[in-house]
């Protein structure tokens, strides 16, 4: 069974450019979760779709957006690039029920993003 | 709100060294506790969990147990080894959709 797919590995972009992450989910799994993750701050949750709903929302600014697709492909895009969105974008899928407390998520690999 | 807060890496061992690396959380509600780790150029894998008060969640020589007096999640191991450098994260879920990650400690371990 394949994993967590993320593409594409390594982007490096100049500010106020935009940029497009994609993230295919383990087959089967409906939930996606994106986190930012820096060396100063750990993981900072972004947002988590299942069935192309928005179901939480972490605390960045309006640039940062998700959607997600019928065959819970995920995508997220930054608008307006800063230097400080330099980060390791990183998508997880579960497959398991809304509700539920034990939560494991699948983690990709991430993508490694550079905004110069 | 809900938190992890874990202790500052890195830390640094010689091989066959007890670990330590110490994980608190607040939460309301009664959370599910996780460890994940990191290897260099990978995403987190799940190490093991614990899902109620008393848990001990235990995985490759790893060990943790979810102590609700002290809202602790202590992750243990007797002897580490080389291959266990990475970097570790706490975490927990209490429901919203959103698990809340530590800011990791880094671990090396020296031959």
């Amino acid at each position: 069974k394949a994993g967590v797919t993320q593409t594409p590995r390594y982007l490096i972009k100049t500010r106020g450019q935009q940029v497009t992450l994609s993230c295919s989910p383990i087959s089967g799994h409906r939930s996606v979760s994106w986190y930012q993750q820096t060396p100063g701050q750990g993981l900072q949750f972004l947002f988590e779709y299942f069935s192309e709903t928005q179901r939480n929302k972490g605390n960045f600014p309006g640039r940062f957006s998700g959607r997600q697709f019928s065959n819970s492909r995920s995508e997220m895009n930054v608008s307006t690039l800063e230097l400080g969105d330099s980060a390791l974008y990183l998508c997880a899928s579960s497959s398991l029920p809304t509700g539920l407390t034990n939560e494991k998520l699948f983690f990709g690999s991430g993508t490694q993003l550079s905004v110069l | 709100g809900d938190s992890v807060t874990q202790m500052e890496g890195p830390v640094t061992l010689s091989e066959e060294a007890f670990l330590t690396i110490n994980c608190t959380y607040t939460a309301t509600g009664y959370p599910s506790l996780f460890w994940y780790v990191q290897y260099p150029g990978e995403g987190l894998q799940l190490l093991l969990k614990a899902t109620k008060a008393d848990d001990k969640g235990s995985n490759k020589g790893f060990e943790a147990t979810y102590r609700k007096e002290t809202t602790s999640f202590h992750l243990e191991k007797g002897s580490v080894q080389v291959s266990d450098s990475a970097v570790y994260f706490c975490a927990l879920y209490t429901g919203g959709f959103k698990t809340i990650f530590g800011a990791g400690t880094r671990l090396f371990v020296k031959a």
